[in-house]
């Protein structure tokens, strides 16, 4: 069976630090992969998706950067963080088809 | 582009009642899947229930079910028999022909005992 594994669960980072999440999915070959983030309350807002090694779409130009080193890995990064950048961020992956997205257990990250 | 709304930020109703979530899309195709997702407090989200729009029949999942009303462009979602574990955030999506999802902006489900 598929899985998804995102972490850490829980990050504090002071601003100008760099951030790099990870997100790992197994039991599957060649998903879709993307990187949300949730304001607390709110909805959730596309930052990247992948459809393969190498292949990374922007969705909102911002403080991050994402990467897909690895078929099954997906890492989102900054070089120096922003109070802004604080928020949950959620990994996803999907297939190609009606299938809908499973999402990973999410990070929160607040930036102090 | 297509969109989605979700015009109840937040919506409380008593244990063992049935409440009523609103949902509207608007697009162009004429194919397309519809999804009601859940998010606890613990923040995992959880897909609900699954709604073809060439499929008639409104899908149901044991106490979750929709009214899928395609002409109108609404994709409600009914939760019967409310327990104090479906107390949660509700997204609604629309995934389109390249199988990317959009989603509403949520509503907040309080069920109280």
């Amino acid at each position: 069976s598929q899985t998804i594994h995102q972490w850490p669960a829980t990050l504090v980072q002071p601003v100008g630090s760099p951030l790099s999440l990870e997100c790992t999915v197994e039991g599957t070959s060649n998903p879709n992969l993307y990187w949300y983030r949730q304001a607390a309350g709110r909805g959730l807002q596309l930052l990247f998706y992948s459809v393969g090694i190498g292949q990374i779409s922007s969705e909102v130009p911002q403080n991050l950067s994402a990467s897909r080193p690895q078929d099954r890995q997906f890492i989102l990064s900054s070089k120096k963080l922003l109070l802004s950048d604080s928020g949950f961020y959620l990994c996803a992956w999907s297939v190609n088809g009606p299938y809908g997205y499973t999402f990973g257990s999410g990070t929160r990250l607040t930036v102090v | 582009a297509q969109t989605v709304t979700q015009s109840q930020p937040e919506m409380s109703v008593q244990e063992a009642e049935t409440v009523t979530l609103s949902c509207t899309y608007d697009t162009s195709e004429s194919n397309y899947y519809l999804f009601w997702y859940k998010q606890p407090p613990s923040r995992q989200m959880i897909l609900v229930i699954r709604q073809e729009a060439y499929k008639q029949q409104n899908a149901t999942e044991n106490r979750f079910s929709v009214n899928f009303q395609k002409a109108a462009k609404s994709f409600s979602l009914k939760i019967s028999d409310s327990q104090l574990g479906d107390t949660a955030m509700y997204f609604c999506a629309f995934m389109d022909s390249n199988y990317q999802l959009i989603w509403g902006a949520g509503t907040k489900l309080i069920i109280k005992p």
